[in-house]
């Protein structure tokens, strides 16, 4: 199975901070890398999509970058609605696997 | 809009079984591949199983592989998930989920998921 590495497991930072998460694949997976944000309580939802990709309707702050193995999930300007678990999920192959979150917090 | 709704959750005893279902609407379900998705409570994701749009296609994580049995029923737009013999360790969150980043026609591995239904908890425990 492909392992997933996310860094760090939580953060906190201020509004208005500018916000990285990384996500390390255990082999090259080109582009294959989806990003999800969870509140509290709530579902997953999808905010990047093949690495890049910006799904429809997702504030412009948010934003994804990487290729093979090493990939960054970045929040320009934290806002107080982005608090949130984040998750990566790789579908280079199977099984699908998501990396073991990363906990946002405000300062 | 579009919305998934799970249902079927419940207590069950290590070794029963328990059905959930997931409902679909606002998009023409028949379209799209279908996954669960599951969350143990505090805990990250993990992927369990998925279908094709014609039932033709269904591949599970080996953690459930021979005890749960994923299917769907285009007309009623609704997925289900048959879950037997089931363990402490299946305790969780159950999420079902459309697999929006299928485009053709077959597809053998689940790309991106959304949107995702509110989930139903699954709680083994004697």
């Amino acid at each position: 199975d492909i392992q997933m590495t996310q860094s760090p497991s939580s953060l906190s930072a201020s509004v208005g901070d500018r916000v990285t998460i990384t996500c390390q694949a255990s082999q090259d997976i080109s582009n294959y890398l989806n990003w999800y944000q969870q509140k509290p309580g709530k579902a997953p939802k999808l905010l990047i999509y093949d690495a890049s990709n910006l799904e429809t309707g997702v504030p412009s702050r948010f934003s994804g970058s990487g290729s093979g193995t090493d990939f960054a999930f970045t929040i320009s300007s934290l806002q107080p609605e982005d608090i949130a678990t984040y998750y990566c999920q790789q579908y280079d192959n199977l099984p699908i696997t998501f990396g073991g979150g990363t906990k946002v917090e405000i300062k | 809009q579009v919305q998934l709704v799970e249902s079927g959750g419940g207590l069950v005893k290590p070794g029963g079984s328990l059905r959930l279902s997931c409902a679909a609407s606002g998009f023409t379900f028949s379209d799209y591949y279908m996954s669960w998705i599951r969350q143990a409570p505090g805990r990250g994701l993990e992927w369990v199983s998925y279908i094709s749009s014609s039932s033709s296609y269904t591949i599970y994580a080996d953690s459930v592989k021979g005890r749960f049995t994923i299917s769907r029923d285009n007309a009623k737009k609704s997925l289900y998930l048959q879950m037997n013999s089931l363990r402490a360790e299946d305790t969780a969150v159950y999420y079902c989920a459309r697999d929006f980043g299928c485009s053709s026609t077959t597809c053998y591995i689940p790309k991106w998921f959304d949107p995702w239904g509110q989930g139903t908890l699954v709680t083994v425990s004697s």
